[in-house]
């Protein structure tokens, strides 16, 4: 089955500045890449996707980029803002069941 | 509006009692799923019904039972339940075969005492 790595475990950053969080995959049938942001005691809430056909996405601050070759992708995030602490998600669909496995979560803390 | 509503928010529960959990989306999606969330903050998926139909069973233990009644609903039934079932368990929905708008609702924290 599908399994992704996510790197690193904490980050922290002072504001205004970037924040760069790394994932890779195993399954090479992984078609769907979505980041999801989870604030505390609430759900994952999707902040950005991008699909297998697509190298790169943006939308406003926050970026995604997909090397499928290498299996990788990583989530942006530029002129961070303290409500930008968070723990970050990355994940990979694979198959038709739409089955989202997930990394091991990023707990970013932006620092004033 | 909530898109994925989850009952109860919370559920302290002894050792050895049976508990459920609801869900309901209104999103019009046709896949709804079960995650769990250990201590660790780490998601793994449980189980997916798609159109009341059963299409993702992890391994996990048979004293969890869900049922969907319908494509908008899926409910959670723990049997015997142990204090190693302590955790959060959230309810999802997306459309099948691409994933797009997969959402979450806002979780159960279960603890077995």
């Amino acid at each position: 089955g599908e399994n992704v790595e996510q790197h690193p475990s904490t980050l922290s950053v002072q504001e205004g500045d970037s924040a760069v969080i790394k994932c890779t995959y195993s399954d090479s049938a992984s078609n769907y890449f979505p980041w999801y942001k989870q604030e505390l005691g609430k759900g994952p809430q999707l902040i950005i996707d991008i699909r297998s056909n697509v190298g790169e996405k943006k939308d406003q601050r926050i970026a995604v980029t997909l090397n499928k070759t290498a299996k990788h992708f990583s989530l942006h995030i530029t002129e961070t803002q303290p409500e930008d602490s968070a723990v970050y998600f990355c994940a990979a669909v694979t198959g038709t069941a739409s089955k989202l496995t997930f990394g091991t979560g990023t707990r970013l803390q932006v620092t004033l | 509006d909530t898109a994925v509503s989850q009952t109860p928010k919370y559920l302290v529960t002894q050792m050895g009692n049976d508990k459920s959990i609801k869900c309901e989306q209104n999103l019009g999606h046709d896949t709804m799923y079960w995650y769990k969330q250990d201590s660790k903050k780490f998601l793994k998926i449980m189980f997916s019904y798609n159109n009341k139909e059963l299409i993702i069973n992890e391994t996990v233990p048979n004293r969890f039972s869900p049922k969907s009644p319908d494509k908008a609903h899926l409910n959670l039934h723990i049997n015997s339940l142990e204090l190693g079932d302590s955790a959060v368990y959230f309810c999802a929905s997306s459309h099948l075969g691409s994933g797009y708008g997969y959402t979450f609702g806002s979780g159960t924290r279960l603890t077995v005492v």
